[in-house]
């Protein structure tokens, strides 16, 4: 079955740091990926999502993700931190030919003054 | 549009009651998710609609837990009767389907249902 793996369930950065927020997916054939975030008290929104166009992929709020079929992973970035940032982040996963979107466990980030 | 609606938003009952919650998809959307979060489990799909037809409800927990999908602009999740470890936010989320499994599921607020 799909999976999708976060590392970390935390990280916590400085303002004006690098975020970097890790997911890996298993699958022989590259899947769909997504990437949510959450705010506290509030539904899933769509940060961005890969759909075999290109490998970089640029979304909300200054967060790209880049796709690499060679290490099955599709990392979230951010290059430098800002307060508001501050929420728990899902990786999706969603299988050629299926509907269902598997997510992940999700990464907190805390963003340090 | 106003995207994917739940009610309620909060939702506080004593074991044993029936509790219903309620969605209503984006327009158009011929798909609806019912997911569950808890901070033990993260989201899980608990069952899923195509064109009002249930496809996928293996991740429902057990018979006290049913879904129905009357029309395309409604759907309602229940639980008879519930118990404390049902307590969770549970999430509905709508998507167009078909050949476009590139497209995103929209999520509602979620309903913050809580078992006494």
């Amino acid at each position: 079955a799909q999976s999708v793996t976060q590392l970390g369930s935390h990280v916590s950065v400085s303002e004006g740091a690098l975020v970097l927020l890790r997911c890996n997916y298993s699958s022989s054939v590259p899947p769909y990926l997504f990437w949510y975030v959450q705010y506290p008290n509030q539904g899933l929104q769509l940060l961005l999502k890969y759909t075999s166009a290109a490998t970089l992929v640029k979304g909300i709020n200054g967060f790209e993700a880049e796709f690499k079929k060679s290490e099955t992973s599709f990392h979230l970035t951010k290059p430098s931190a800002h307060m508001s940032d501050a929420a728990e982040y899902f990786c999706a996963v969603r299988n050629q030919g299926a509907q269902k979107l598997v997510f992940g466990q999700g990464t907190r980030l805390t963003i340090n003054p | 549009d106003a995207g994917v609606i739940q009610s309620p938003r909060h939702e506080v009952t004593e074991m044993g009651q029936e509790v219903t919650l309620r969605c209503k998809p984006i327009s158009g959307h011929d798909y609806l998710f019912w997911y569950r979060q808890t901070m033990m489990r993260g989201l899980e799909l608990l069952i899923y609609f195509n064109n009002n037809v249930p496809i996928d409800d293996s991740g429902m927990p057990e018979d006290r837990f049913s879904a129905k999908m009357p029309n395309a602009s409604f759907s309602t999740l229940k639980i008879q009767p519930s118990e404390p470890r049902d307590s969770a936010v549970y999430f509905c989320a709508s998507s167009v389907g078909g050949e476009r499994l590139y497209t995103e599921a929209f999520f509602g607020q979620g309903t913050r249902l809580t078992v006494v």
